[in-house]
């Protein structure tokens, strides 16, 4: 059965680090196109970041230079490494499989709260 | 990296049909069969309900379609019922660098 646990969010002050990660299970990570998306409370959803199969990366320009995603293939897992964090970085970061195909997959979320 | 563009509500009594729209440019919806409509309930998760355009993942009822004429994709949903209210999405591929980009939302009443 296919799986993603997000953890890693919490309360953390306004230009402070945080690091989150994406636990997978039934598939391997490396063989996905694997993504983060956002969303901050009431508001939409916001992509964040994807990891291609070969290492390709891209962002989003709103995290683009403060925010890095990798996978640690022995640990079938994904991060998301969160520098220089700002009150707009507020919301629930839920990390995605595949996504715009049928074998899309989300996860339930982690929450993120920067504030002093 | 511009939002797509959705009505911020809509509403329909049960047993009608109401249409969402979504609209983008020519480097996302209209360049790509690559939109997607997801369903989303107070504190869950997006739930895909429609992917490449028109296609329905298995357990997605076919009262949910989906369409797309130029830069604008719209979902579909006949035969209301209550527990259709809920948050709808729209996404779309948009490059490699620009991977997905999203809609604004839209609120579904059911009347």
């Amino acid at each position: 059965e296919v799986q993603l646990v997000e953890t890693g969010g919490g309360l953390i002050q306004p230009g402070g680090s945080l690091r989150l990660s994406c636990a997978a299970s039934g598939f391997i990570v490396s063989d996905n196109y694997m993504s983060w998306v956002r969303q901050a409370p009431g508001k939409g959803l916001e992509w964040v970041s994807v990891i291609y199969r070969g290492g390709s990366t891209y962002y989003a320009d709103s995290v683009k230079g403060r925010f890095t995603i990798s996978r640690d293939n022995s640990k079938n897992t994904l991060s998301l490494q969160m520098n220089s964090l700002r009150a707009e970085d507020t919301a629930v970061y839920y990390c995605a499989r595949d996504m715009t195909t049928v074998d899309e997959y989300w996860g339930q979320g982690t929450l993120v709260t920067v504030s002093s | 990296q511009s939002a797509l563009t959705q009505p911020p509500s809509a509403s329909g009594s049960p047993g009608q049909s109401v249409t969402i729209s979504c609209t983008g440019t020519s480097s996302d919806v209209g360049g790509y069969n690559y939109v997607s409509w997801y369903q989303q309930h107070p504190g869950k998760a997006p739930k895909l309900m429609i992917y490449e355009v028109t296609k329905r993942p298995s357990g997605v009822l076919d009262r949910f379609s989906g369409s797309k004429s130029g830069n604008t994709a719209s979902l579909t949903v006949s035969g209301l019922q209550a527990e259709d209210e809920a948050d709808y999405y729209c996404s779309s591929y948009g490059g490699s660098n620009n991977y997905v980009v999203f809609g604004g939302g839209t609120k579904l009443t059911v009347l």
